[in-house]
């Protein structure tokens, strides 16, 4: 079965600490991954997309790995800000393009 | 801001009702998907609208249906409304098969 699991479900830093979010996945044939970030109440906005071929992305303080050997992604969050308080959710795309299987989320919750 | 509008942001209804919720896209955007959010849960996907054509579907009963209009908008119906239904209805919109998904802001049905 195609599933997308994240981890932590939750997590509680301190403003200016660097986190990593976790995300694993069993999509079979595998097309891209996307990491999204959703402030409460709000639509998903897109932070990376990264194909088969691509190790690492950046967006700003965001990086986001991709080991497609392990099945696995990681959304690295560096010197975090009150701002980054938000759900971020993971999102693989396959068997095919328009199949887009998402993560249930982690909650991150950064206090000053 | 992603160039996705939804409408209304807020919605009350009551069981057995229908109801249509909207969503205008940036032009050149040809496929429209919608997603259905539950508190706390990853969005779960609905169905998909290419050139206004259905071309996928989630795990969804008939009664959520859709309609996508020439002018790039774009409308999810739901009839008989369940308590169940209660959700976050987000709309995103892409220019192609791979390329990123634009999200709106959602729609917060409440039924009663």
């Amino acid at each position: 079965k195609n599933q997308v699991e994240q981890s932590p479900q939750s997590l509680i830093i301190l403003e200016g600490k660097n986190c990593t979010l976790q995300c694993n996945y069993t999509v079979s044939p595998f097309s891209n991954l996307r990491w999204y970030k959703q402030d409460t109440g709000r639509g998903p906005v897109s932070l990376t997309i990264m194909t088969f071929s691509e190790n690492t992305k950046s967006n700003g303080r965001y990086t986001a790995t991709l080991d497609a050997d392990t099945k696995q992604s990681s959304l690295h969050i560096t010197a975090s800000q009150l701002s980054d308080s938000a759900s971020y959710i993971c999102v693989v795309s396959g068997p095919s393009p328009d199949k887009l299987i998402f993560g249930t989320g982690t909650r991150l919750q950064v206090f000053p | 801001e992603t160039g996705v509008t939804q409408s209304p942001t807020h919605l009350i209804k009551t069981r057995g009702q229908q109801v249509t919720l909207r969503c205008s896209s940036q032009s050149g955007h040809n496929t429209v998907s919608w997603y259905q959010q539950a508190l706390g849960q990853g969005p779960q996907f609905i169905f998909q609208y290419y050139r206004e054509e259905e071309n996928g579907r989630g795990n969804f009963p008939p009664r959520f249906s859709g309609l996508q209009f020439p002018n790039y908008s774009s409308e999810l119906n739901v009839n008989a409304l369940e308590l169940d239904d209660s959700a976050l209805y987000l709309c995103a919109t892409r220019p192609g098969r791979n390329e990123k998904l634009f999200f709106g802001s959602g729609t917060q049905l409440s039924v009663l």
